[in-house]
């Protein structure tokens, strides 16, 4: 499967911890985007990176990090974390030809759940 | 800032009926707005874009920019529908989307 794959699917952690979210986007594909969705929240941008570098920011905490690898693989730290960070946690990814813009077609992982204690 | 409203939760039909799911937007730019659905255990996917003014399984949706909204629409509703329905949008020079909060949409036999 050469889809979007995000691991782990499942984390529980206490508060105060540190947990690192992977995500490897679907083949060729240079933009990764994570989204974060709380309960009775839709889905909040977090951040994007393309080809290494950050894109855009979105609502992001201090405490939320992120980068994306020479493969192009991309990690989300969340440190320090809170009962609130409790959510789904969704990678996604897409293309990016030289100087255009994608389609707007995102793809989609199937997320990782987080469960702060 | 840009925003997306989607004002129904939950929104259950009929077999046959017609659905609609009403989504809001607030930009003050020109917008490109899309219909995401996430059936049950299956990623979030696109079902359609505006600016491809395409039917997807039926389903349509017409941008409106004097009522900043873009509706999904399907006149016959089938069992298989049922399923998370994200109305979003992307404005300026962004790749990301901005999400509205989702309807789900349940179709009773």
């Amino acid at each position: 499967d050469s889809g979007v794959t995000q691991t782990p699917k499942h984390l529980i952690t206490a508060t105060g911890q540190r947990v690192t979210l992977r995500c490897s986007p679907r083949s060729g594909d240079l933009s990764v985007y994570w989204y974060q969705q709380s309960l009775d929240q839709g889905l909040q941008f977090l951040i994007q990176y393309y080809n290494g570098e950050e894109r855009a920011k979105g609502n992001i905490l201090e405490r939320f990090s992120a980068q994306q690898f020479p493969d192009l693989h991309s990690e989300l730290n969340l440190s320090s974390l809170e009962l609130g960070d409790s959510a789904l946690y969704f990678c996604a990814s897409s293309v990016r030809s030289g100087g255009g813009r994608n389609t707007g077609e995102l793809f989609f992982g199937e997320g990782s759940r987080l469960t702060v204690l | 800032a840009q925003r997306v409203t989607q004002p129904e939760k939950l929104l259950s039909v009929f077999k046959g009926a017609p659905v609609e799911l009403k989504c809001n937007y607030s930009y003050s730019g020109s917008p490109e707005l899309f219909w995401y659905v996430q059936y049950s255990r299956q990623r979030l996917q696109l079902l359609l874009r505006h600016i491809s003014r395409e039917s997807i399984k039926g389903f349509t949706a017409d941008l409106n920019k004097g009522e900043t909204s873009f509706h999904l629409k399907k006149p016959f509703a089938q069992e298989e529908d049922s399923a998370m329905y994200y109305c979003a949008l992307r404005g300026g020079g962004a790749d990301g989307l901005t999400f509205g909060k989702g309807t789900h949409l349940i179709i009773q036999p």
